[in-house]
């Protein structure tokens, strides 16, 4: 079993709606949580840290269920550039970070 | 400022042929990471650097993979006798520090490899 596990997707969403998705993470002594965003043969860039008291940042929202060891990310109003492949990452009270596979959303106009 | 920039960007390689891969951090990074991406997977973790001293290689697939930072700055991932299964998108990150759990590392472009 993976140590992260997404939906893959696609996600294929028109201009404007909502779309949410999850990640599950299997090691509970996980520390840190964040959503990357990669684009299509780009690298993963750091789209926002997961905090214990779930976070917002602009459309984007992320929560942390530590007891049921999952990661949200909900994105609002969604736009043309929003799509990408997102990347769940967890990290333990090291160094590494451990990614899941990604879930692609496409958002159409 | 600059960012972490990885070289070659492409390398199409025979199968058996040896490859070097650079990276060069963001200035001033004493973190140096590499990680392998296959096609649709995440990155996986290959093998960390602290300034020039290799503190973990655990997740470098085989012995025909190497990797060094004897200076403490630039990095090269060289993998010998390349296979087809090596394959994959090789990126290169950097961190300031590892002191505090939530230290954000800033990956390169990656090398994209292929093996025929």
């Amino acid at each position: 079993r993976k140590e992260v596990e997404q939906d893959p997707g696609p996600f294929n969403v028109p201009e404007g709606a909502t779309v949410a998705f999850n990640c599950t993470y299997s090691n509970s002594a996980s520390q840190s949580f964040f959503w990357y965003r990669q684009d299509c043969r780009k690298e993963p860039k750091l789209l926002m840290s997961v905090y214990s008291s779930g976070n917002e940042d602009g459309r984007f929202t992320a929560q942390l269920n530590r007891a049921s060891q999952y990661i949200s990310l909900l994105i609002r109003d969604s736009k043309l550039s929003d799509s990408a492949t997102y990347l769940c990452v967890v990290k333990g009270n090291d160094y590494k970070l451990s990614f899941g596979a990604g879930t692609t959303v496409t958002v159409r106009a | 400022g600059a960012g972490v920039s990885q070289s070659p960007r492409y390398k199409v390689a025979k199968r058996g042929q040896d490859v070097a891969l650079r990276c060069d951090p963001i200035s001033g990074h004493v973190s140096l990471f590499w990680y392998q991406q296959a096609l649709g997977q995440g990155p996986e973790f290959l093998t960390y650097f602290q300034n020039e001293a290799q503190l973990d290689k655990s997740g470098l697939p085989s012995d025909r993979f190497f990797a060094e930072r004897p200076e403490g700055s630039v990095s090269t991932l060289k993998i010998q006798r390349t296979q087809q299964e090596d394959s994959a998108v090789y990126l290169c990150a950097s961190s300031q520090s590892t002191g505090l759990a939530k230290n954000i590392q800033y990956f390169g472009a990656g090398t994209r490899l292929s093996v025929l």
